[in-house]
């Protein structure tokens, strides 16, 4: 079966720009995380979704960061003005949704600001 | 808060035993374990909960010590397809579900 699904799966941006990163979940998944991961580092919780709703987003560095989740399927990361900081690989994520359910990772967006 | 993992590097030669540890400073009632192959995504390997039993993928076993607050993974006799790194998670609580704090992770390499 298909797995967690990510587009575009390079971005180059200049900086002021906004992107938006998509994710599409493994169909049935309830849960969907948004990650961003450091070269060499593990991933960082941004924000997640049960169905449409948007449970946490404690882990959003700050208010250019957004994500949305409106028909409990597929998931859009919009970063507004990027800055070079935003530079990383951003990683989503499904899960069945109950306590312990493993999470199952897209092979990312790598983001670059210029 | 991230867990911590020890330690952050270890080479092997192929068919050596490794152990790689995860500490939290929470208390903890379950742990995941992922590992990640260089420009891949990371994948599930196993859940340690809370009174549970030992887990094992492959010869791949781990532990979790909950008074201790920490977990273990033990690659015993690697192979050259171990080699990645490897992160534990820890989950956050909330009244909807979860979402796991990554450690900072542990780089394997497996030479022949």
């Amino acid at each position: 079966g298909a797995g967690v699904s990510q587009s575009p799966r390079y971005k180059v941006t200049k900086r002021g720009q906004d992107v938006a990163l998509r994710c599409d979940p493994i169909s049935g998944h309830v849960s969907l995380y948004w990650y961003r991961q450091a070269l060499g580092q593990g991933p960082e919780f941004l924000t997640y979704f049960n169905y449409e709703a948007q449970q946490d987003k404690s882990g959003l560095p700050n208010d250019r960061f957004s994500a949305e989740r409106p028909e409990g399927s597929i998931s859009t990361l919009t970063i507004q003005r990027t800055e070079q900081r935003d530079s990383a690989m951003y990683r989503c994520a499904s899960s069945l949704g109950y306590g312990d359910s493993p999470l199952h990772f897209g092979n990312g967006t790598r983001l670059t600001v210029t | 808060q991230q867990p911590v993992q020890s330690p952050q590097a270890v080479i092997l030669r192929e068919g050596e035993d490794a152990v790689i540890n995860c500490s939290s400073s929470k208390a903890l009632y379950s742990v995941h374990w992922y590992r990640q192959k260089h420009g891949e995504a990371p994948v599930f390997l196993m859940i340690l909960l809370k009174g549970g039993e030992q887990m094992r993928h492959e010869k791949i076993s781990a532990s979790f010590n909950e008074k201790k607050q920490q977990s273990s993974l033990y690659l015993t006799a690697s192979q050259l397809s171990y080699s990645g790194t490897y992160f534990c998670g820890t989950p956050e609580i909330n009244n909807a579900g979860n979402m796991l704090t990554f450690g900072g992770g542990t780089r394997l390499m497996v030479k022949p």
